[in-house]
């Protein structure tokens, strides 16, 4: 059974704050994936990664950056968190070099007061 | 640029009424489609998939798809919601070796009425 687990359920930082949001899959998954969603604009793609330091930008990466330095983990990083990256976040992973289903984590509701 | 589109954003249902929500992709390439689901305060997880062959995708808890190459869609079906359906609903598309970028839909809201 697929487990991806991020660090945090909740998370509250302020603007200006650095801010890590950790994923960590099982199950030896070569691809990686950071997404935010949104009410109304399902999830959108901020970044992925398809192997160790390996990372491409999704379709929203301004004000993101990721780390990918194991298989199993990969970081999502607000270098300077603003109110309008109050969000929730999900991670995923899934296999292979093709893209198969993605398994997601239960999320990370981030507030940026 | 490849986009996805759900039909409704929010479906209120009575229990044992049929259910369809329609998705439609814009990528006029071959696909993977998927349909995942979320109930309220738990992961997002896969409902089915399409990949290829029988276009008439069956999935868990009684949902089915279908892929209609010719429409761009694939719509999410059941016969008979229950109570424990409520939740959300999120169509995804991937070109098939074209990447690994999915496009996710913005999400139909189901809620079924007891």
């Amino acid at each position: 059974d697929v487990k991806v687990t991020q660090s945090s359920r909740y998370l509250v930082k302020r603007t200006g704050e650095k801010v890590f949001l950790e994923c960590v899959q099982d199950m030896d998954h070569e691809n990686m994936f950071w997404y935010r969603q949104d009410p109304g604009l399902g999830l959108r793609l901020i970044y992925f990664s398809y192997d160790v330091k390996m990372k491409e930008k999704g379709d929203i990466p301004e004000g993101y950056s990721v780390s990918r330095e194991k298989k199993e983990r990969f970081s999502l990083i607000l270098e300077s968190a603003s109110t309008n990256q109050t969000s929730m976040y999900l991670c995923a992973s899934s296999p292979g070099t093709n893209i198969y289903e993605q398994y997601f984590g239960p999320g990370t509701r981030l507030t940026v007061t | 640029a490849q986009s996805v589109s759900q039909h409704n954003h929010h479906v209120i249902l009575s229990e044992a009424a049929s259910l369809e929500l329609g998705c439609n992709y814009s990528y006029g390439g071959t696909v993977n489609l998927f349909w995942y689901v979320q109930y309220p305060g738990q992961h997002l997880q896969l409902l089915l998939k399409y990949f290829s062959g029988d276009p008439l995708v069956k999935g868990i808890k009684g949902f089915e798809a279908e892929f209609i190459k010719s429409k761009f869609s694939f719509n999410l079906r059941k016969p008979s919601v229950q109570w424990s359906d409520t939740a959300e609903y999120f169509c995804a598309v991937n070109r098939k070796g074209g990447g690994f970028k999915t496009i996710f839909g913005a999400g139909t809201r189901l809620f079924v009425k007891a």
